[in-house]
């Protein structure tokens, strides 16, 4: 059973226009969120992440929200670059230990 | 942030071939993870180790499997690969909840 979701296999966006990636999970005990960004046969890079406690994170042109009650969290990329273009994942530690479960991605692709 | 290697970075290879996929890592972390990953999939976790001589199996069943003599290397081995072990291996480690990962293995069984 995947706890963490991304429905979106593919985003297409313009330079300079704001990138929205979404996640949805299902597991009401994880406290902490990740996203990593991942170039193909590259190993994930870590991008930005937020504790539950928190609402939003800013990092840059970065930003995570996340909205508790509907489990679900976003990811905006304000302005997006040619050079964002890659598969972004989420993920959340499991219950026991600090292995992580990841969503399956979303591949960004930002067009000059 | 640790600094996590791993090799071969890409390899061919032909069924009921032995090989081991190298993972090492500088920072001293005591907890490695190998996960594997398909295109359009997310990561499974297939093996895992919180310090030396810990060695778990994560939810992916694998037929690999992994030693942890030094708390700097973690190597995979596959006894005898076949087309179904086709898939990118990536090794990561962890301090607290942020994993960093290598460079990955590109697997190709032919």
């Amino acid at each position: 059973d995947q706890q963490v979701k991304q429905n979106s296999p593919s985003l297409s966006v313009q330079e300079g226009r704001i990138s929205i990636l979404n996640c949805d999970y299902t597991n009401s005990m994880f406290d902490y969120f990740l996203w990593y960004k991942k170039y193909p046969a590259e190993g994930p890079t870590f991008l930005i992440s937020i504790s539950s406690i928190k609402d939003k994170n800013e990092d840059g042109r970065f930003t995570v929200f996340l909205n508790k009650s509907a489990k679900h969290l976003s990811l905006h990329i304000v302005p997006s670059q040619p050079g964002d273009s890659a598969v972004y994942f989420c993920a959340a530690p499991r219950d026991s230990g600090y292995a992580l479960n990841f969503g399956k991605g979303t591949s960004l692709l930002v067009t000059p | 942030e640790a600094d996590i290697y791993q090799t071969p970075r890409y390899l061919v290879i032909g069924t009921g071939k032995k090989i081991t996929l190298e993972c090492s890592q500088t920072m001293g972390h005591d907890k490695m993870y190998w996960y594997q990953q398909d295109p359009g999939m997310e990561l499974h976790l297939i093996h895992y180790s919180y310090g030396v001589n810990s060695t778990e199996k994560g939810d992916l069943s694998s037929e690999s499997t992994v030693s942890r003599i030094r708390t700097e290397h973690f190597p995979l081995t596959l006894e005898s690969a076949r087309p179904s072990h086709t898939s990118q291996y990536l090794c990561a480690v962890s301090l607290n909840t942020e994993a960093f990962f290598g460079q990955g293995t590109r697997l190709t069984v032919v």
